[in-house]
């Protein structure tokens, strides 16, 4: 079965810092992909970075990056100079070929209070 | 313009009831989709669709149903409900029909109170 593990309920961090978020998974597939979404305080599900697991380079988008470690099945967040906007629920997602029609499989999320 | 959009926001009604809750994409997507948040935030595929193909993640009950009137519209109809279906309902869809390699778009939700 194909399970994402995220390990942090909660986390908190202050305004400018960096906070990085955890995710592992579980595949015997090869080809997939990963993604973290963000769902703030407007229940909105928002995506903020994705990953392909062909490809060796860490993905990035702006404040966003990801620490994606395919043979340790890890694909952990790191949030840079963290913004009082940045407060929400953070949830990993993997979606794999051969799974159900891309069905995405999320973790249990991560609440992340960025305070001032 | 929205690009994912559900209807109602809010639906509160009676156990035994029959709903529907409605989904439409303006993003010209082939596949769309319906998830389950629980009330510990869980996320949970109920349904994928596209204009070949209906998946149903097997864990969901026969009374939840998904009906497409085009390809744009991904309604779910609920019968006979039940406590334990109260959660929040997301829509969502994807480009194509491959479906694993492509970003899922998601709604804003449906939060659902079966009282």
């Amino acid at each position: 079965a194909q399970t994402v593990t995220q390990s942090q309920p909660e986390m908190s961090v202050q305004e400018a810092e960096t906070v990085t978020l955890s995710c592992t998974y579980d595949t015997s597939e090869n080809n997939y992909y990963l993604f973290w979404y963000k769902q703030p305080p407007s229940r909105q599900m928002i995506l903020v970075i994705r990953q392909e697991a062909y490809k060796q380079q860490n993905a990035t988008e702006n404040r966003f990056s990801v620490n994606f470690q395919k043979a340790a099945k890890s694909f952990s967040l790191k949030i840079s100079d963290s913004q009082l906007g940045d407060t929400a629920m953070y949830f990993c997602a993997f979606n794999a070929y051969g799974g159900s029609q891309g069905n995405l499989i999320f973790g249990k999320g991560t609440k992340l209070s960025v305070k001032p | 313009d929205t690009a994912v959009s559900q209807t109602p926001k809010y639906l509160v009604t009676q156990m035994g009831n029959d709903k529907s809750i409605k989904c439409e994409q303006n993003l010209g997507h082939d596949t769309m989709y319906w998830y389950k948040q629980d009330s510990k935030k869980f996320l949970k595929i109920m349904f994928s669709y596209n204009n070949k193909e209906l998946i149903i993640n097997e864990t969901v009950p026969n009374r939840f149903s998904p009906k497409s009137p085009d390809k744009a519209h991904l309604n779910l109809h609920i019968n006979s409900l039940e406590l334990g279906d109260s959660a929040v309902y997301f829509c969502a869809s994807s480009p194509g029909t491959s479906g694993f390699q492509e970003t899922q778009y998601f709604g804003p939700g449906t939060r659902l109170l079966v009282l």
